[in-house]
C-alpha cells in the first residue's frame, strides 16, 4: 500500500509568483486536507477536499486555492506569493471526511 | 472555536527517564484528541488518539496519554525515554474523529531532547 506522497520536496519562489504543490493520496482515500506549517509552529488547516469539492476551509485568503482530481490526488495553488508563505506544506489523506488523517512528508516552500 | 496549548516548547530528559509532555485544550463540544510526532524533514505520524470510552489511551512506541475532562488536559507520557524518541511532538484537537471540515487544530509543538 502506497502512502501519501507530495511533490516537489523543496522549491524556491520569488515574491509575487505563483506556485502549485501536488499530493497523491493513499490508496482508497477520497479526502485530502492541506496544512501550512511555519517554522517553529504547529500545522494550520488550509482546506479539505472531498470527492473533488472543497469541504471546509481554514482562515486563509482566497489566493490559496485547491483542486482535487477524479483519482483523488490534489493540488494546492498559491497566487501572489508573500514572504510569510514560506513554510512546510503538508497534505493528509483520509478514508472519509472525518476519518483519520495520514500525512505526507511535506513540501518546503521558500519565498524570497 | 477550539485551541490547544502545549506547555514547554522544549523538554529535555535523560535516556531511561520518564517523558511527560503537557497538552491542554479548549473545546465547546466533546473533543477528539490526538498526539502526533514529527521527525526532522518528515511529515506527521499519529502516536495515539482519544475518541470516546477509556480515558487512558495507549499508542505506538510505548507512549500513552490520559484524557482528563475536568482538567481539560491530554498529557503524553512514556515511562522510559529512548534516544530514538527525540523529535517534535504535536497535540491536536478536533470536533470530529479524524479532523473533518474544520481540520485538526494543533498546538505549537514540544521539542523533546533526550540526553545520553
Amino acid at each position: 500500500e502506497t502512502g501519501v506522497t507530495q511533490s516537489p520536496t523543496h522549491l524556491i519562489k520569488t515574491r509575487g509568483q505563483q506556485v502549485t504543490l501536488r499530493c497523491s493520496s493513499q490508496s482508497g482515500h477520497n479526502t485530502v486536507s492541506w496544512y501550512q506549517q511555519a517554522l517553529g509552529q504547529g500545522p494550520q488547516f488550509i482546506f479539505q477536499y472531498y470527492r473533488e469539492e472543497e469541504n471546509g476551509r481554514g482562515n486563509f485568503p482566497p489566493r490559496f486555492s485547491g483542486l482535487q482530481f477524479p483519482n483523488y490526488s490534489s493540488e494546492l495553488n498559491v497566487n501572489a506569493l508573500e514572504l510569510d508563505d514560506s513554510a512546510l506544506y503538508l497534505c493528509a489523506s483520509s478514508l472519509a471526511r472525518a476519518g483519520e488523517q495520514y500525512f505526507g512528508p511535506g513540501t518546503r516552500l521558500t519565498v524570497t | 472555536a477550539q485551541s490547544v496549548t502545549q506547555l514547554g516548547s522544549h523538554v529535555s530528559v535523560s535516556e531511561g527517564a520518564l517523558v511527560l509532555l503537557r497538552c491542554n485544550y479548549s473545546s465547546s463540544v466533546p473533543p477528539y484528541l490526538f498526539w502526533y510526532v514529527q521527525y526532522p524533514n518528515q511529515g506527521l505520524q499519529l502516536l495515539l488518539k482519544y475518541t470516546t470510552g477509556a480515558t487512558l489511551v495507549k499508542g505506538i512506541n510505548g507512549f500513552e496519554a490520559e484524557f482528563k475532562k475536568s482538567e481539560t488536559s491530554f498529557h503524553l507520557t512514556k515511562p522510559s525515554a529512548h534516544m530514538s524518541d527525540a523529535a517534535e511532538y504535536f497535540c491536536a484537537v478536533s470536533d470530529q474523529p479524524g479532523g473533518g471540515a474544520d481540520g485538526l487544530t494543533f498546538g505549537k509543538g514540544t521539542h523533546l531532547i533526550i540526553q545520553p
